[in-house]
């Protein structure tokens, strides 16, 4: 069954640091979000691509987060420079396109910013 | 202003008991409401999902029930099992918008 993977799984990092996140959607998916879950929260979009492009980044930090989907495949989340608040599961999912019903989430990679 | 309102935030059922748990919405172009199961350590996965255009939808153990006229919708799961202990999640969207998700409610089905 195919899966939207995610790496690191884990990641500790000091405050003022550089993290990078790491998504690859199912295959042929074309719709790719990163979504941060706050401990006892629901998740957040953070970003949404469509292909290569973004269609939705309202809710994103951008003064120290960044995304990109160079090549409309697989996706990388980057925050610099990390802050304590940050610390949270950022989650990839992906859906086919013109389907964002059914989003498959990956596992997640769970940030802790000390 | 929080759009899709969970409750109840944990909850603990019996062995082959019954599990509801409520969400409450404000917007009414909302208009796909699925429910989302996460265990410890996952990503959340899509368990069940409903349209306003129909008041009930089950499949197996799992029923969502919606009324529209109170903006309100609910999952209820039949005969629970300890292995359905999990975070649940409510979410809401409209047209060309993402999911909004609820707070969550962390069910413990006990043996």
């Amino acid at each position: 069954e195919a899966e939207v993977a995610q790496s690191p799984r884990y990641k500790i990092t000091e405050k003022s640091q550089a993290v990078a996140f790491w998504c690859d959607p199912i295959s042929g998916h074309a719709t790719l979000y990163w979504y941060r879950q706050i401990l006892g929260q629901g998740p957040e979009l953070l970003v949404q691509f469509q292909d290569e492009s973004v269609v939705d980044d309202s809710q994103l930090p951008k003064d120290r987060f960044s995304a990109e989907r160079l090549k409309g495949v697989d996706s990388t989340l980057k925050i610099q420079p990390a802050e304590l608040g940050d610390s949270a599961m950022y989650l990839c999912a992906s859906s086919y396109r013109g389907g964002p019903e059914t989003q498959y989430f990956g596992p997640g990679t769970r940030l802790l910013v000390l | 202003q929080q759009q899709v309102k969970q409750s109840p935030q944990s909850l603990i059922v019996q062995k082959g008991g019954i599990s509801i748990i409520n969400c409450a919405y404000e917007n009414t172009a909302f208009d796909y409401f699925p429910w989302y199961q996460q265990f410890p350590g996952k990503g959340p996965a899509l368990l069940i999902a409903i349209r306003p255009d129909v008041s009930e939808k089950k499949e197996g153990r799992f029923t969502i029930s919606f009324n529209k006229s109170a903006k309100q919708f609910s999952l209820h799961i039949m005969d629970s099992q300890p292995g359905d202990s999990a975070t649940y999640f409510c979410a809401a969207k409209r047209e060309g918008s993402t999911l909004t998700f609820g707070k969550g409610t962390m069910l413990l089905v006990s043996p």
